[in-house]
């Protein structure tokens, strides 16, 4: 079975750094597309990163510079270290296997909160 | 880069009324890498349509999508209770339309 399970969410002072997990099971992370996708509270659901093999990791303009995404593959899991966060970066994050069609699976997702 | 926009931003019908979902894209998008989501509050999306016509698994026949170019829509035949919530056009894997919401009138 397909899971996703994403932590390491929390409060975070605005300029602060924070770093996601996101363990896969049922399916390894290499031999897929893994995306970040943010929602701010009530808001649309916003992309954020992905990192495919054979590929280099994209980004949102909104993120670019300041979130890097990268993957372990002994661990099946991928990150999102997150630095000089904003209060516009809070957010439900979701990790999400999918490809360039689609995305299949999500996981539960971790709140941010930028705030002081 | 493609932007998605979707209209209406929020759909008021009755039950067993049809749903026309409309996502145009800001240039041209190949029919495979376009993708519908359904999101219930407080939950992740849901994969319905990818391909722009192709149902998920699991996915009431219901559900129909439709369109090239830059014109995509989703149809919800007969709206049951569970179908009122919010839909999501997706291209490319990336970019998501900013949402339809569905609601009961």
């Amino acid at each position: 079975e397909v899971q996703l399970v994403e932590s390491g969410g929390g409060l975070i002072q605005p300029g602060g750094s924070l770093r996601l997990s996101c363990a896969a099971s049922g399916f390894t992370v290499i031999s897929n597309y893994m995306n970040w996708v943010r929602q701010a509270p009530g808001k649309g659901l916003e992309w954020v990163s992905v990192i495919y093999s054979g590929d280099s990791p994209k980004y949102a303009d909104s993120v670019k510079g300041r979130f890097t995404i990268s993957r372990d593959n002994s661990k099946n899991t991928v990150y999102l270290q997150m630095n000089s966060l904003r209060a516009d970066d809070t957010a439900i994050y979701f990790c999400a296997r999918g490809s360039t069609q689609l995305v299949d699976y999500w996981g539960q997702g971790t709140l941010v909160t930028v705030s002081s | 880069e493609i932007v998605l926009t979707q209209s209406p931003g929020t759909l008021s019908l009755s039950p067993g009324e049809r749903a026309t979902l409309s996502c145009r894209a800001s240039q041209s998008v190949s029919s495979s890498y376009l993708a519908w989501y359904q999101q219930k509050p407080g939950q992740a999306p849901k994969l319905l349509i990818y391909g722009a016509s192709s149902r998920a698994t699991g996915i009431p026949d219901r559900f129909s999508g439709s369109g090239s170019g830059t014109d995509f829509t989703l149809t919800i035949s007969r709206l049951e209770p569970e179908d009122f919530v919010v839909y999501y056009c997706q291209q490319y894997g990336r970019t998501f339309g900013q949402g339809t919401k569905v609601e009961i009138k």
